[in-house]
């Protein structure tokens, strides 16, 4: 079966500091989607990925999907405390209506 | 648009009781599913459905049911609860492009 698997688990920096995420697919990716899940609260879609050597931003926040598709990377720029939640990568299981996701990385913005 | 919504948005239970949490979108989406978070757990798909009439099960169906009589519903029954049902349950819908829009969540405890 397809797994994401993401780095760090957990991430905490000074505000204004450069940031990476990382999502691993065991298989080839056909769409990859970031979330973002405020503390206590839903996720939010923020950005999908589709073919491979994409790149897409929303604000400071950029992702890009690997030439192979099968790992995907969320970069955050200058961070501010609002960035701070959880970040998890989804992906539609190829064949099936399933979906699955990463375990996420919870992110700690330092004022 | 209110996008999807859940209600209620915590409960607690006693073991043994029944309820339903219920969910609804307005963007008109034929898919959609219901996840539990639990810590170090990740998401797990509960149930899903393809369309107005269609259900199936995920990862976890045990001890819960759904029913899909509309487009714009999808609530999800707890039959006899047990503590291991204790979690935060949220209910997606899928876009076009197979991202998913989630509800704000419910909130579980059952003692």
């Amino acid at each position: 079966s397809q797994e994401l698997e993401q780095s760090p688990q957990s991430l905490i920096v000074q505000e204004g500091k450069n940031l990476t995420i990382n999502c691993t697919s065991s298989k080839t990716l056909y769409g990859l989607y970031w979330y973002k899940q405020k503390y206590g609260e839903g996720l939010i879609f923020l950005m999908m990925l589709q073919k491979g050597g994409e790149e897409k931003s929303h604000e400071k926040i950029t992702a890009k999907l690997d030439e192979k598709k099968q790992q995907s990377s969320l970069h955050i720029t200058a961070s501010q405390p609002s960035h701070a939640g959880i970040y998890l990568c989804g992906a539609a299981v190829s064949g099936t209506y399933k979906y699955i996701f990463g375990t996420g990385t919870r992110l700690k913005v330092l004022a | 648009n209110a996008g999807v919504t859940q209600t209620p948005k915590f409960q607690v239970l006693k073991t043994g009781q029944s309820m339903t949490l219920q969910c609804a979108q307005d963007m008109n989406h034929e898919y959609m599913s219901w996840y539990r978070q639990d810590p170090g757990m990740g998401l797990r798909l509960i149930h899903y459905s393809v369309g107005a009439g269609i259900t199936d099960q995920g990862e976890v169906p045990n001890g819960y049911n759904v029913s899909r009589s509309t487009t714009e519903d999808f609530p999800l029954r707890l039959l006899s609860a047990a503590p291991s049902q204790t979690s935060v349950y949220f209910c997606a819908s899928r876009g076009p492009q197979n991202e998913q829009y989630f509800g704000p969540g419910t909130r579980l405890t059952v003692t």
